[in-house]
């Protein structure tokens, strides 16, 4: 049990529609990565917040797009939803300044897009 | 650019015998390492990481992993596998000061046979 929590579990939208997922950082973490993975494939970097500001984003179209809020919780949205947008989305949380790198990641969103 | 590269897509073994799975980076100076496993329909456990120092890292549930620089490698090893190990394992590498960008291998699916 890593304290990374998201909701909801599983999502199914249609093409051409907006999600918003969420993510609750474990306590006493300032820094929160979002990531995306595909079937069959790796986790890939979507962006990364600290203090609130965008920190660092991976090769995603401005359509995703996120927010971190004081109390460190934050959320995903993707706009005009694609069919290859069907993924596990996994967000990650981690203390800036203390170890560096270590992650936690939550159990993540499975979005369907039909 | 930093990329990572798990030869193997499947490897099964039987219980009790001993594993090495692969991992090759490319990076222009030394990076850092990580194996991450993943169990169906949760989200990424960290086995290991390896920043500097002693190339033969230890980590969790019996797993070790050393650091070639000479074979841009990064190898997993347990003396003796068993029937829970089975889930997918992933190779990623990081960038010094890169915060949570982290580059992900596709992932090399155990089976462990009884």
């Amino acid at each position: 049990e890593t304290g990374v929590t998201q909701s909801p579990t599983h999502l199914i939208k249609t093409r051409g529609q907006q999600v918003t997922l969420r993510c609750s950082s474990q306590s006493g973490h300032n820094t929160v990565s979002w990531y995306q993975q595909a079937l069959g494939q790796g986790p890939q970097f979507i962006f990364q917040y600290y203090r609130e500001e965008e920190n660092g984003r991976g090769n995603f179209p401005p359509r995703f797009s996120g927010l971190q809020f004081p109390n460190y919780s934050s959320e995903l949205n993707v706009n005009a939803l694609e069919l290859d947008d069907s993924a596990l989305y996994l967000c990650a949380s981690s203390y800036r300044g203390g170890d560096p790198e270590k992650l936690f990641f939550g159990s993540g969103t499975q979005l369907s897009v039909l | 650019a930093q990329s990572v590269t798990q030869p193997d897509i499947h490897i099964t073994v039987s219980e009790g015998a001993s594993l090495e799975l692969r991992c090759n980076y490319s990076y222009g100076a030394t990076p850092y390492l990580f194996w991450y496993v993943q169990s169906p329909g949760q989200g990424l456990q960290l086995l290991l990481k390896y920043f500097s120092g002693d190339t033969l890292v230890q980590g969790i549930k019996g797993f070790e992993a050393e650091f070639k620089r000479s074979q841009s490698s990064f190898n997993l090893r347990k003396p003796s596998v068993h029937w829970s190990d089975a889930a997918e394992y992933f190779c990623a590498v990081g960038a010094p000061g890169g915060g949570n960008k982290l580059t992900f291998g596709t992932g090399t699916q155990l089976k462990v046979e009884l």
